[in-house]
């Protein structure tokens, strides 16, 4: 089973910083997704990716297939991005996510 | 389109009692899941389908029960709650495109044994 860390648990910024939200992984993957909980508890899917880097608005998922890591960057962080972001490794085509705990992240106005 | 739909959206049960977390698509995915949340894990899988009439189970399957007889519905069944299953359950659809496999989430359930 693929063991998914993600680091820092828990990150406070101040408005306008950089941040960077670190996953880590164990076994081979099809896939890994960066995903975004807000506080009210919705689950929404901000990146998939199986190579390469992902660029959304002021949003940057990077990933490195043989480090078997990947990086989700804000730019310019704003209070509205406060959320838990959460990384997940897709181990068998759709069939099976393993989650990683999550990074909770406040931003300071 | 609505989306995932979950209900509802909070439940509190006895020990003992049983209940359905209903789960509906409407977007023709292929692949349901039900997940479990709790405090300081990642979600965990607790049943997937792959399409109607077929089901598996995921990490954490036991005192559940699931089947898919439509495309759109992946009910989840507690057979007899225990404290141990409170919990928030979020239901998650997918579809495939060149290997890859978005998910799109429910609102999530939020449930509470005593």
């Amino acid at each position: 089973k693929n063991e998914v860390e993600q680091s820092p648990q828990n990150l406070t910024a101040q408005e306008g910083e950089f941040i960077t939200i670190n996953c880590s992984y164990s076994v081979g993957i099809s896939a890994l997704h960066w995903l975004q909980q807000h506080p009210g508890g919705g689950i929404v899917s901000l990146f998939m990716l199986s190579s390469g880097k992902k660029k959304h608005g002021r949003l940057i998922a990077t990933i490195n297939i043989q480090e078997k890591h990947s990086s989700l960057h804000i730019t310019a962080s704003h209070p509205r991005d406060s959320a838990v972001y959460i990384c997940a490794v897709d181990e068998g085509y759709g069939q099976n996510f393993v989650f990683g705990p999550g990074t909770r992240l406040s931003v300071l106005p | 389109n609505a989306g995932v739909t979950q209900t509802p959206k909070f439940q509190v049960l006895k020990t003992g009692q049983s209940m359905t977390l209903q789960c509906a698509q409407d977007m023709n995915h292929e692949y349901m899941s039900w997940y479990r949340q709790d405090p300081g894990m990642g979600l965990r899988l607790i049943h997937y389908s792959v399409g109607a009439g077929i089901t598996d189970q995921g990490e954490v399957p036991n005192g559940y029960n699931v089947s898919r007889s439509t495309t759109e519905d992946f009910p989840l069944r507690l057979l007899s709650a225990a404290p141990s299953q409170t919990s928030v359950y979020f239901c998650a659809s997918s579809y495939g495109a060149g290997g890859t496999y978005e998910q799109y989430f429910g609102p999530g359930t939020r449930l509470t044994v005593t």
